[in-house]
């Protein structure tokens, strides 16, 4: 069974505390590693996608890494405006009834950064 | 600007009704997808549509009901046989094409309470 797992739950820094959110995955043939940012009452939008691992993707202060197991997400020197829930999700090759890849999301990472 | 509309935003039911959140996409996706997210758990699928005409129960199926009779419209009907309700539901759509799906965009939500 695919499994997406997040750490930490909640995570507080300091501005300009950089940090980093964890994404541990085991599913069967990653077609693609997500990560969203999710403010409180909205949906989910998007900020990365990684396919293979040993790439990585950056915007602004975020920067998205992968590994053969996990993927992390590294925020530099944090603002309050990154406060938010960072979701992560996995698509595998499991194909679904009626076609599609098969998309699990993990719980998220709730951010809050201080002044 | 293209995009994901969900309407109502909230929405309140009452024992034994049946309510129906909208979805609209003028994206040109083909697919699209309805999640349900509770505190403390991911995002679980509930129908997802791959084309016009056609629809899948996703996870959590019981109790909900879709159609899809235009491309860019994917309504989801609470039931009265929804036990449990009460949760933030978010419509997403990807483009389907090539091995695999695109990353999924989403909508901003829709909060049902039960009254």
């Amino acid at each position: 069974e695919d499994q997406v797992t997040q750490s930490p739950e909640a995570l507080r820094l300091q501005e300009g505390e950089s940090s980093s959110l964890n994404c541990s995955y085991t599913v069967s043939g990653l077609r693609g590693l997500f990560w969203y940012r999710q403010d409180p009452g909205k949906g989910p939008e998007f900020l990365f996608t990684l396919y293979s691992a040993g790439e990585e993707k950056e915007k602004e202060r975020l920067k998205a890494t992968l590994t053969k197991k996990e993927s992390f997400l590294h925020i530099t020197a944090p603002k309050p405006e990154d406060s938010a829930t960072y979701l992560c999700a996995a698509r595998s090759r499991m194909v679904l009834t009626g076609g599609g890849n098969k998309l699990t999301f993990g719980t998220g990472t709730q951010l809050k950064v201080e002044l | 600007d293209g995009g994901i509309t969900q309407s109502p935003k909230y929405l309140f039911r009452k024992e034994g009704q049946n309510v129906t959140l909208s979805c609209e996409q003028n994206l040109n996706h083909d697919a699209m997808y309805w999640y349900r997210q509770d505190p403390g758990q991911g995002l679980r699928l509930i129908y997802y549509s791959q084309i016009v005409n056609d629809f899948q129960k996703g996870d959590i199926a019981e109790g909900y009901s879709v159609s899809r009779e235009k491309k860019e419209s994917f309504p989801l009907t609470v039931t009265s046989a929804q036990k449990n309700p009460t949760a933030f539901y978010l419509c997403a759509s990807t483009h389907v094409g090539g091995n695999t799906d695109t990353e999924a965009f989403f909508g901003q939500g829709t909060r049902l309470t039960v009254v």
